[in-house]
């Protein structure tokens, strides 16, 4: 099993320019998440997903979307970029349920420079 | 709302052992997860606790108690590769589904 995989890795763009990262996992998990992690900041939710087809604003959505076309997928468009989404994106990925313990399993990341 | 308060840097000796607390104040409570992420790296699992009390595991200890909302991580006979951020997490029940909230993590950094 890979886990969850990120693509790009690292991205540089200019101001107003648009891109899309891809998010992938083999694991066969319910739900899926798009973190960005800032200096001093920690990790903040920006969109997550419960299952196929379906997703939920998290605490940063702003000059975010989203889409979960396929269970596996789980896609983080930018449709004009500006400085201030320069950071480091992480996507995770759980198991179904909320009840019982459910560990969230990390991408490595993608680091994204908007000039 | 929720928030999550945890020291923002510790330093400790190669051999000791360093706690790392974590306060929070949440609306609803399923569960603490505490996790370690190395500089440029991704964050991974370490514990998780949801009931009061101690879970162990190895080196690394986890202390939880909900009523006063404070949570630690103990790390014993520290290692140089413990030098890390430890990112405390809580699960809100109330949400319906599992997103974690983050607290902006601890840069632990162990010494000589």
């Amino acid at each position: 099993n890979a886990g969850v995989t990120q693509t790009p890795k690292f991205r540089v763009l200019k101001t107003g320019q648009s891109m899309t990262l891809l998010c992938a996992q083999d694991m066969n998990h319910e739900y899926m998440y798009w973190y960005r992690q800032d200096p001093g900041m920690g990790l903040r939710l920006i969109h997550y997903s419960v299952g196929e087809g379906t997703t939920a604003k998290g605490e940063v959505p702003d000059g975010y979307n989203v889409s979960r076309l396929k269970k596996q997928n789980f896609l983080l468009g930018l449709e004009s970029a500006a400085p201030s989404q320069t950071s480091v994106y992480f996507c995770a990925s759980t198991p179904w349920g909320t009840s019982s313990y459910n560990e969230q399993f990390f991408g490595p990341g993608t680091r994204l420079t908007v000039l | 709302g929720q928030n999550i308060d945890q020291p923002t840097e510790m330093t400790a000796t190669e051999g000791a052992i360093v706690q790392i607390n974590c306060t929070y104040q949440t609306s609803g409570f399923n569960g603490l997860f505490w996790y370690q992420q190395h500089a440029g790296e991704a964050p991974t699992f370490l514990s998780y606790n949801v009931l009061d009390g101690l879970e162990e595991k190895g080196r690394f200890s986890s202390f939880l108690s909900r009523s006063k909302g404070y949570s630690y991580l103990l790390l014993k006979e520290l290692q140089m590769k413990d030098s890390a951020s430890y990112l405390c997490a809580v699960r809100n029940f109330n949400s319906g589904n599992t997103p974690l909230v983050f607290g902006k993590g601890t840069r632990l950094s162990v010494i000589a």
